[in-house]
This record gives C-alpha cells, sequence and structure tokens, in this order.
C-alpha cells in the first residue's frame, strides 16, 4: 500500500514548455485533490476530482488542466509554463464521507517544480 | 469554510507540552475541527479532528471549547520532531461544495532543545 504517489520529484522547465505533474493513489479513494505551495504560504486547491469522470475547479485552476480517467490517476496538465507556476505542487486523496467525520485526506510527498 | 486564526509562530521547549491555539469564531454546528502539521517540506499529515466533544489519539488532544468558536491542539510531550507548521482547518463533513477546503499559512512550531 503506497499511499499517494507523485513523480516527476523535482523538474525546471522552460518559459513556454508544457508537462504533466502525475498522481496515483492505491486506496481506491473516490475524492483526489491538487494542491500547489508557494515559499512561506499556505496550500491553494488548484483542481479536485470527486471520481473518475468529474472534476472541478478550486481556488487558483488558471494555467492548468486535469482529466480523471480512472480511480487511480489524477494528473495535472500545465500549459505554456509561466515562471508564477514556480511552486511545490501536493496531490492528495480521501475516502468518500462515511458519516464521522474522519475526512483525512492523505497527501504525497510533493513534485518542486521551477520554471526559467 | 468557517476562516480560522492562528498564531504565526510559536516556540516551545522540549519535553513540555506544547498548546496551539485556533480561532474559528464563525463556525457552524455541522462543521468539524482539523489539525495537520507539515514537517519541513513534506506533504501535511492528519493529526486529529472534532466536532463538540474533546479528542485524544495517539499523536496529540484537541480540546474545544463549549461555544465551539476556538480550540486548542496539545502535543503532551513535544520532541524535536514535533517542529512543523500545524494547520487548524474547519469544514463540514459532506454536501455538494465542501470540496474547497483551504490551508492557511499555520502556526510555525519551533521545539526548542
Amino acid at each position: 500500500n503506497a499511499g499517494v504517489t507523485q513523480t516527476p520529484k523535482f523538474r525546471i522547465l522552460k518559459i513556454g514548455q508544457s508537462m504533466t505533474l502525475q498522481c496515483a493513489q492505491d486506496m481506491n479513494h473516490n475524492y483526489m485533490y491538487w494542491y500547489r505551495q508557494d515559499p512561506g504560504m499556505g496550500l491553494k486547491l488548484i483542481y479536485y476530482s470527486v471520481g473518475a469522470g468529474i472534476t472541478d475547479k478550486g481556488e487558483v485552476p488558471n494555467g492548468y488542466n486535469v482529466s480523471r480517467s480512472t480511480t487511480e490517476d489524477f494528473p495535472l496538465r500545465l500549459e505554456l509554463a509561466a515562471p508564477s507556476q514556480t511552486s511545490v505542487y501536493f496531490c492528495a486523496s480521501r475516502d468518500r464521507d462515511r458519516g464521522s467525520g474522519a475526512n483525512v485526506l492523505t497527501f504525497g510527498a510533493g513534485s518542486r517544480l521551477t520554471v526559467l | 469554510d468557517a476562516k480560522t486564526t492562528q498564531p504565526t509562530s510559536m516556540d516551545c521547549a522540549e519535553g513540555r507540552a506544547a498548546n496551539l491555539p485556533c480561532n474559528h469564531s464563525t463556525i457552524s454546528g455541522n462543521e468539524y475541527v482539523y489539525w495537520y502539521r507539515q514537517i519541513h517540506s513534506q506533504g501535511p499529515q492528519y493529526i486529529i479532528h472534532g466536532l463538540k466533544n474533546n479528542e485524544t489519539n495517539e499523536m496529540a488532544s484537541l480540546i474545544i471549547t463549549e461555544d465551539r468558536k476556538s480550540s486548542t491542539l496539545i502535543l503532551p510531550h513535544a520532541t524535536l520532531r514535533d517542529t512543523a507548521v500545524y494547520y487548524c482547518i474547519v469544514r463540514v463533513e459532506s454536501g455538494f461544495g465542501n470540496e474547497k477546503l483551504t490551508f492557511g499559512t499555520g502556526t510555525r512550531l519551533t521545539i526548542i532543545p
């Protein structure tokens, strides 16, 4: 049981390049999330998904796209990378609500992206 | 989700209890209080959650005031490994549109040897 796995851990991009951050979870969780964290700041929600085929925008979706074709995978696509997208990206997942309030997020280790 | 207010930073001596406060004066009756922490640059880690009653697990205790407008996370015997940023979050358990969970800047707790 690996939990939430993110790849790559580090990446340097040139302005205008595109890339995909991969996120996979093996806990059969319905809900998945992408956050970004700028230095010294809290986490900001980019996109989330409540199940395969369903995605929605978070707080800061501009410049990103997501897809959810399977329960396990939730890739984040950066189109036309910009320096403002330099950040650490965290993927998270959680199980469906079970009436106990224990809607605990499990986070991946993060992907550090630098755009130059 | 109700907004939370936490001190920016705190220090605590190793071996002592660390008490981290959180104000959530606009919390609704169906909103839970959650605590997470983030050690260095790792992904945040769940600590504990509660609704009304005080809660305790192997990591910490959560004390929620009777009016639920504030709470305190207690690490009973702080160690150097507890140095981290601690986030207090409130959210409803379920319901459409409750997924935009917000992590603020949290409290940076430093354990002093």
